[in-house]
C-alpha cells in the first residue's frame, strides 16, 4: 500500500517568514495529493490539492508542488502569521472510479512566533 | 449543507462496554470514511465505503471495531467490548467520487474508555 513520509515534525518560524513542509510518497500511480491543516481540538480542512498533470500550484499565501519524478510534494507558506500555527497534513491517493483512499502523512506542527 | 455529521461528539465509557459511533455524510456523497487519531499512530484510515459497500476494511484494528452503512445518509462504527487503548478521536468523512474527490471531514468523536 501507500506510504506518505513527512518532515520535519516540528516547524518554527518568525512571522512574515516563509514555511516548507515536505512529503515524499511510495506509489506511483497515486495521483492526487491534498493538504489539510488541523487547528487544536479540530478537523482537518483542506488547504490545497494538487493532481498529478500540474506540477505547482497556488492559492493567495499557499503554493504546492509536486516531483512525479522523485515522489515527492511540497507545501509553501508564505509571509506567515500566527493564525497559520497549526498542524499540517500531507496525503497521497490514486482516485479511482471506486473512490479515494488517502493516506496521511503524520504531521507537522507549524508554530508561528510573534 | 451541514457537512458530515458525526454523534456524539464526545463519550466516556468503561472498558468492555459496546460504543456505536454515527456519522451523516454530506448529501450526495458517494464515499464514507472513517478514520482514527491518535498522538502516537496519527490519521490512520480504519474502513471506507464506496455506494453503501465497504472496499477496504483493511485499517480495522481486530474484531471489535464492526462498520456498516445501510443507506447512502448513514453509518455507523461499532466496538464491542471497548479497550481502553481504543481511545482516539473517531473522525468520519465524505466525498463524491469524480466530483474533484475532495474529502470532508466531520468534527470527529472523542472516544475515552476507561
Amino acid at each position: 500500500g501507500e506510504n506518505v513520509e513527512q518532515h520535519p515534525s516540528t516547524l518554527s518560524v518568525q512571522e512574515g517568514d516563509s514555511a516548507v513542509i515536505k512529503c515524499t510518497y511510495s506509489d506511483s500511480a497515486s495521483n492526487y495529493f491534498p493538504w489539510y491543516k488541523q487547528e487544536l481540538g479540530k478537523r482537518p480542512q483542506l488547504i490545497i490539492d494538487i493532481r498529478s498533470n500540474v506540477g505547482e500550484k497556488k492559492d493567495q499565501r499557499i503554493a504546492v508542488t509536486l516531483n512525479k519524478t522523485a515522489k515527492h510534494f511540497s507545501l509553501h507558506i508564505t509571509e506567515t502569521q500566527p493564525e497559520d500555527s497549526a498542524v499540517y497534513f500531507c496525503a497521497a491517493s490514486k482516485v479511482t472510479g471506486g473512490g479515494n483512499k488517502l493516506t496521511f502523512g503524520t504531521g507537522t506542527q507549524l508554530k508561528v512566533e510573534l | 449543507d451541514a457537512g458530515v455529521i458525526q454523534s456524539p461528539r464526545h463519550e466516556v465509557t468503561e472498558m468492555g462496554q459496546e460504543v456505536t459511533l454515527r456519522c451523516k455524510p454530506i448529501s450526495g456523497h458517494n464515499s464514507l470514511f472513517w478514520y482514527r487519531q491518535t498522538m502516537m499512530r496519527g490519521l490512520e484510515l480504519l474502513i471506507y465505503f464506496n455506494n453503501n459497500v465497504p472496499i477496504d476494511d483493511s485499517g480495522m484494528p481486530e474484531d471489535r471495531f464492526s462498520a456498516k452503512m445501510p443507506n447512502a445518509s448513514f453509518s455507523t462504527l461499532k466496538i464491542q467490548p471497548s479497550e481502553p487503548r481504543d481511545s482516539a478521536v473517531y473522525f468520519c468523512a465524505s466525498s463524491l467520487t469524480g466530483g474533484g474527490n475532495t474529502i470532508y471531514f466531520g468534527e470527529g468523536s472523542w472516544l475515552t474508555v476507561v
